[in-house]
């Protein structure tokens, strides 16, 4: 069973501070990572795609980090606003048409 | 551009009852894929399908029957609805494994 961690499983931050979570995962058979922001009610929405080691991927204050080798990728929000308030979902390929989920951090902006 | 389209949003059945969960995307996606989503659980994998004609058994396909007679559509079906399906199931489809997913909107199935 291959599993993908994410921590923490939750997380409160203030208006305006930066943060970023993790997302763990056995680096054999590593293909890609995905990850994804998930609004209450609504359906994930793509956020990255990496496959590579020392892959940095941005858009706009998120950007997100890989590390094929130690099996890790970090999520990083820069001067969180009220609307980051969501779920971020990883996910990761093994080499085959599946993805496996973590079961997210859930991150709430205080104002 | 509709993306994936999900019918019903929501449907109460009764134990034993039958429905299909409808899924259809409009992007030619080959790889197309159902999830649930349990509280605390995450998404786990139902079924899904590399392409027309073919599919094949997720993490938790026991319960439920999958087909993919075109592109465009994967339907879910559940034959016996017993309480443990009640989830919020979504389908999703990629143009590749490596590609990000795009999700529809989900179905909330409560079963009684």
């Amino acid at each position: 069973i291959l599993n993908v961690e994410q921590s923490p499983q939750s997380l409160h931050v203030q208006e305006g501070d930066s943060t970023n979570f993790t997302c763990s995962f056995p680096s054999s058979n590593f293909y890609a990572l995905h990850w994804y922001r998930w609004e209450t009610a609504k359906s994930p929405e793509a956020l990255f795609v990496m496959t590579l080691n020392g892959d940095e991927k941005k858009k706009g204050r998120i950007s997100a980090t890989l590390n094929t080798k130690e099996g890790y990728s970090y999520l990083y929000i820069k001067g969180s606003q009220p609307e980051d308030s969501a779920t971020y979902l990883c996910a990761c390929n093994f080499g085959n048409e599946k993805l496996t989920f973590g079961t997210g951090t859930r991150l709430t902006i205080i104002p | 551009n509709a993306g994936v389209t999900q019918t019903p949003k929501f449907r109460i059945l009764k134990i034993g009852q039958s429905m299909t969960l409808q899924c259809t995307q409009d992007m030619n996606h080959n790889y197309m894929y159902w999830y649930r989503q349990d509280p605390g659980m995450g998404l786990k994998l139902i079924y899904y399908s590399v392409g027309a004609g073919i599919t094949d058994k997720g993490e938790v396909p026991n319960g439920y029957n999958v087909s993919r007679s075109t592109t465009e559509d994967f339907p879910l079906r559940l034959e016996l609805a017993a309480p443990s399906q009640t989830s919020v199931y979504f389908c999703a489809s990629s143009y590749s494994r490596a590609a990000g997913y795009t999700f529809g909107s989900g179905t909330r199935l409560t079963v009684v």
